[in-house]
């Protein structure tokens, strides 16, 4: 099976800041990958993603960055806002095997 | 579209007893999954469909847990006999070609 995992359980950043949240996944064959976003209560919600053939992609405000050399990816939220807390996952294809997550906190 | 529905968004239910889990996935998203969220576990895969057709239920816990898609529009998630360790937020999701999946609000299922 796939496993991905995400190395810091938690992140305090200070409004204003850059955030950078990372995650490892363990099946080289991965074509697609994934962050959401959890607020409390509510569903995952897509943020942004990225295939295989690309090592870097951009939005409104968030970047993620892949390298398949070492199986990592990540994902940075520029002048992070307190609308940004919320807990962020990783998934990767196949059927989207999700990480533990990483609870972002921003503090005004 | 309304997004993925899933049903009930809370269910308490005695051990033991049969629990039913609804989910209607987006109109013409071809995928289905269900998710399991703890906070020991975090959110598990259980089970996946494809064209209404299981791909992958590695992910089901044991016997006791069983899932349908009759058809494109609706699936179920079946839990007897239940027990306290199934208490947990079920989610249901929906993709087109096995994309980004797209969450319903989830079914939070307590069982005393």
């Amino acid at each position: 099976g796939e496993s991905v995992g995400l190395h810091l359980p938690t992140l305090s950043v200070q409004e204003g800041d850059n955030s950078i949240i990372n995650c490892a996944y363990s099946n080289s064959a991965s074509d697609y990958f994934i962050w959401y976003k959890q607020e409390s209560g509510k569903g995952p919600q897509f943020i942004i993603d990225i295939r295989s053939n690309m090592d870097k992609r951009q939005g409104q405000r968030v970047t993620v960055l892949l390298n398949k050399t070492v199986k990592h990816l990540s994902l940075q939220i520029a002048a992070t806002q307190p609308g940004d807390s919320a807990v962020y996952f990783c998934a990767a294809r196949r059927a989207l095997t999700f990480g533990s997550g990483t609870r972002l906190q921003v503090q005004p | 579209d309304a997004g993925v529905i899933q049903s009930p968004r809370h269910e308490v239910t005695e051990m033991g007893q049969e629990v039913t889990l609804r989910c209607k996935p987006i109109s013409g998203h071809n995928s289905l999954f269900w998710y399991r969220q703890t906070m020991m576990r975090g959110l598990e895969l259980l089970i996946y469909f494809n064209n209404n057709v299981p791909i992958d239920d590695s992910g089901m816990p044991e016997d006791r847990f069983s899932a349908k898609m009759p058809n494109a529009s609706f699936s179920t998630l079946k839990i007897q006999p239940s027990e306290p360790r199934d208490s947990a937020v079920y989610f249901c999701a929906s993709s087109l070609r096995g994309d980004e999946a797209f969450f319903g609000q989830g079914t939070r299922l307590t069982v005393v």
